[in-house]
């Protein structure tokens, strides 16, 4: 079945670039994405990247996507504390339907 | 920037009471959704709705659930007699367009804590 997976968890220290990565199953996946939870908030949408690119940068943030590993990052430039919070990774299938990861916890060093 | 609102940002409740869960989904937009994280998992879809109907739903959304459009704007998500592993937030989305479209926009979540 459809699956997203990534690591539970990441240090980084404050000022350095922080790379989350993500494999998924689905093959036709539409649109990827990253939100950002922090502690006892909603899903912030913070970027997102249709199949058919390779690469988008929006200020600080490069999502990088392999669409023949199915392979996704979310590299974060110069991390700051207010960065610290939980990142999923998710799909959209074909059915409409966003399959999300676990989440990495960013964690960020003084 | 147009947003999807939810409320109540937290209910507690007791067992076997009926809860609803309210949502104003951005206006412009067709399509919405329930989701849910029960605390330390994984984001889980329960049920995706347009054109007033379910369009899907997922092996959790069983008869204790139900979503209606009871008027233009609000989105509401009843669950008929809570159990203790209802306890999760629960996030409404809503997007412009389904397959050909681009986003969904999630709201910030309802905790619901049953005890």
């Amino acid at each position: 079945g459809e699956d997203v997976e990534q690591s539970l968890f990441l240090s980084v220290r404050e000022g350095d670039s922080s790379v989350i990565n993500c494999t998924y199953t689905d093959s036709s996946s539409t649109y990827l994405y990253w939100y950002k939870q922090e502690p006892g908030a909603g899903l912030q949408l913070l970027t997102y990247i249709f199949s058919n690119m390779d690469m988008k940068q929006d200020q600080r943030l490069t999502v990088l996507l392999n669409k023949k590993d199915k392979h996704l990052s979310l590299r974060i430039a110069d991390t700051q504390t207010g960065d610290s919070a939980i990142y999923f990774c998710a799909e959209r299938n074909r059915d409409d339907k966003i399959i999300f990861g676990k989440g990495t916890r960013l964690h960020i060093l003084p | 920037e147009p947003e999807v609102t939810q409320t109540p940002s937290h209910q507690v409740t007791q067992m076997g009471q009926e809860v609803i869960l309210r949502c104003v989904p951005i206006s412009n937009h067709l399509y919405f959704y329930w989701y849910r994280q029960i605390l330390g998992q994984k984001v889980e879809f329960l049920v995706s709705f347009y054109n007033n109907e379910i369009s899907e739903k997922s092996e959790i959304f069983d008869d204790q659930f139900s979503v209606e459009r009871p008027d233009g704007s609000n989105f509401t998500l009843k669950i008929r007699s809570t159990k203790l592993e209802d306890s999760a937030m629960y996030f409404c989305a809503s997007s412009a367009q389904g397959t050909a479209g681009n986003t969904i926009y999630f709201g910030e979540g309802s905790w619901l804590t049953v005890v």
